[in-house]
């Protein structure tokens, strides 16, 4: 079966760095995918990685190796702002979207 | 510009009672349209997807079905809710093999 694994809650602190990480088992891969969603708010694009490596966008990253089946995002210089959770999602070869339950972040003072 | 939108925002149901939630996009053509449900704690389940008017695709056998009238308008219904239909009901477009989901507001579902 397929699957996508990320922790369910990473706590932090205000202006410091966390990694939330993602492995994935699917049929297929197109690319994977990292959404925002903040509490009772619908999802939105962070990153999109399909070949392996690091892509920086501001103060957040996202990485990808293939061959691993994972990835991790990355945020810097934490705002109280990032809590939100954080959506894994691989496409797989029949170009769906096959999601992850999400990463809470909390974001402490 | 384009724009997804999708209503109503809130609404409590009682059980054996019928659903209609509308998901209309704007400034796109022929874009694939998603209905996606999530429960409390959990991922985006994929309910439907659709690739152009008439054509709807059923990820998982329910009492939920969906329809396109129109190539913009993408429509959830339900003959009679569950209990387990609750939960949080996201419509979504995408240009076609792209992964990249734009998402509405979201309708929040509470079935009594």
């Amino acid at each position: 079966g397929q699957n996508i694994d990320q922790p369910t809650e990473m706590t932090a602190t205000e202006g410091a760095i966390v990694q939330i990480n993602c492995t994935y088992q699917t049929s297929g891969f197109n690319g994977l995918f990292w959404y925002q969603q903040h509490a009772g708010e619908a999802p939105t694009f962070l990153s999109y990685n399909v070949l392996d490596g690091l892509e920086e966008k501001g103060r957040f990253s996202s990485f990808l190796s293939r061959s691993k089946g994972y990835s991790y995002l990355l945020l810097k210089e934490l705002q109280m702002k990032d809590s939100a959770s954080y959506l894994c999602a691989v496409m797989d070869s029949n170009y769906q979207l096959i999601w992850g339950a999400g990463t809470k972040l909390i974001i402490k003072p | 510009s384009q724009t997804i939108h999708q209503w109503p925002a809130t609404l409590v149901q009682p059980v054996g009672s019928p659903l209609s939630l509308e998901c209309t996009v704007e400034g796109t053509s022929n874009p694939n349209l998603y209905w996606y449900r999530q429960a409390a704690g959990r991922g985006l389940q994929l309910l439907f997807y659709s690739v152009g008017i008439g054509q709807i695709s059923s990820e998982v056998p329910q009492n939920l079905s969906a329809s396109r009238p129109q190539d913009r308008q993408f429509i959830l219904s339900s003959k009679k809710l569950l209990l387990s239909d609750s939960g949080f009901y996201l419509c979504a477009w995408s240009v076609r093999d792209t992964g990249e989901l734009f998402f509405g507001e979201g309708s929040r579902l509470t079935v009594l």
